[in-house]
């Protein structure tokens, strides 16, 4: 089983700050990664796949980066909305998918 | 749109069975593989199982291998979880997912969830 750690596990920033949240896979997963957002109450929502493609609707401002095992999802200033909980989830071990325990993303 | 609606949860017994649906919209719902994910409550994303476009191919997670049953009715636009031989560490919120991709280009490049339901509360309990 291909195991994801997250770092931080929790990320105190302002708004208009920039978010630097990171995914490490135990071994490699080629670009076979994805980031998801989900906020309380809510089901997750897709940001990112295959490491560094934004999915339908989602703003510039969130990108991802990286291969192999360490990869980062990055949010270039902080909105509001943006204080949540992102897991990272792998597809390399298809049909086998594994997700990371997440990172908070809360107010400073 | 896209929705995604599940229904059928609720307190079960250990060792006792649920089906859970999830009544799909707003999109050919027979051209998309499917998925249940779960979510215990206060932790993190757990993925359960899957199922191709056409019903043919089912995989899942080796934690409820040989006690949970993905399926489909694609004239009814639903997808199933049958969960037999509850225990107490299935408690989650389940969701259902629609695949990033269909067709033929699911069983090359599928595993991303691009819409998720609303989840449903499965509680197992004594």
């Amino acid at each position: 089983e291909i195991v994801l750690t997250q770092s931080p596990a929790t990320l105190s920033l302002s708004p208009g700050e920039r978010a630097t949240l990171s995914c490490r896979a135990s071994q490699s997963v080629s670009s076979y990664l994805a980031w998801y957002q989900q906020k309380p109450g809510q089901a997750p929502r897709l940001l990112i796949y295959d490491a560094s493609n934004r999915a339908t609707g989602i703003p510039a401002r969130f990108s991802g980066s990286g291969s192999g095992t360490d990869f980062t999802l990055t949010i270039s200033s902080l909105e509001p909305e943006d204080f949540a909980v992102y897991y990272c989830q792998q597809r390399s071990n298809w049909p086998l998918l594994t997700f990371g325990p997440g990172t908070k993303v809360d107010i400073k | 749109q896209v929705q995604l609606v599940e229904s059928g949860g609720g307190v079960v017994q250990p060792g006792r069975s649920l089906r859970l649906s999830c009544a799909a919209s707003g999109f050919t719902f027979s051209s998309y593989g499917m998925h249940w994910v779960r979510q215990a409550p206060g932790k993190g994303l757990e993925w359960v199982a899957v199922i191709s476009y056409d019903g043919s191919n089912k995989y899942y997670a080796d934690s409820v291998k040989g006690r949970f049953t993905i399926s489909r009715d694609n004239s009814k636009n639903t997808l199933y979880l049958q969960m037999n031989s509850l225990r107490a560490e299935d408690t989650a919120v389940y969701y259902c997912a629609k695949d990033l991709w269909k067709g033929e280009q699911w069983l090359v490049r599928g595993g991303y969830f691009d819409y998720w339901g609303q989840g449903t509360l499965v509680t197992v309990s004594s």
